[in-house]
């Protein structure tokens, strides 16, 4: 059974400064996902991983993937209020739409 | 616009009255699937489907129903709702894309309350 852990659970990020946060999965996959979840609001797509190494950025954000390690980590730079929500990681196995997420990192920035 | 769109977006029901909650996406995607996402316990899938008429149970089919008739429709079906159904619903569909990446677009999610 695939597992996907996030940690830590919930970070209190100081503005300005950088972070970052981990993504550990039991079995090999074939494709990693971030999505960004406001409250109340849906997913947004944030970065798709398919390869060992694989490094995507965006903006204050940018992930990476290590698929020996089976690990992906999502690193915050400068980090600013608007980035305050909840990161969800997701891996997929297969040539099918089978995700398991794991429980999502809540991100809170004060001044 | 591409999306995906879930209807109804709350709804509030008894215990054992049958209900559907649709799911339509206008991007012609093969995939599409069912979460629920459940405070402390993240996103869970309920079924997925590969294409029309093709589904499979995903990690807690127990109560709910799917069927896919059409490549753009996959509703929710939950025969006799009960309390512990209660929960936030998305659906999500997806194709291949570039790659390979399978990237899924979520709907904006159905917030279903069971009494």
């Amino acid at each position: 059974e695939l597992k996907v852990e996030q940690n830590p659970l919930f970070l209190s990020m100081q503005e300005g400064k950088n972070y970052t946060i981990y993504c550990n999965y039991s079995t090999t996959s074939d494709r990693l996902y971030w999505y960004r979840q406001d409250p109340g609001k849906s997913l947004e797509s944030l970065f798709v991983l398919l390869s060992n190494g694989a490094v995507k950025q965006e903006g204050r954000l940018m992930a990476s993937l290590d698929t020996k390690a089976r690990l992906s980590t999502l690193h915050i730079t400068a980090a600013v209020h608007d980035l305050s929500a909840t990161y969800f990681c997701a891996v997929a196995l297969g040539a099918n739409s089978k995700l398991t997420f794991g429980k999502g990192i809540t991100l809170s920035v004060r001044p | 616009e591409a999306q995906v769109t879930q209807n109804p977006r709350y709804l509030i029901t008894v215990t054992g009255k049958k209900l559907t909650v649709t799911c339509s996406q206008n991007m012609n995607h093969e995939y599409m699937s069912w979460y629920r996402q459940d405070p402390g316990l993240g996103l869970r899938q309920i079924y997925y489907s590969m294409n029309v008429e093709v589904t499979d149970k995903g990690d807690v089919p127990e109560g709910y129903k799917v069927s896919r008739k059409e490549k753009r429709n996959f509703p929710l079906i939950l025969e006799s709702p009960s309390p512990n159904q209660t929960s936030l619903y998305f659906c999500a569909s997806s194709s291949r894309g570039l790659a390979g990446s399978y990237e899924q677009y979520f709907g904006p999610g159905t917030r279903l309350t069971v009494t």
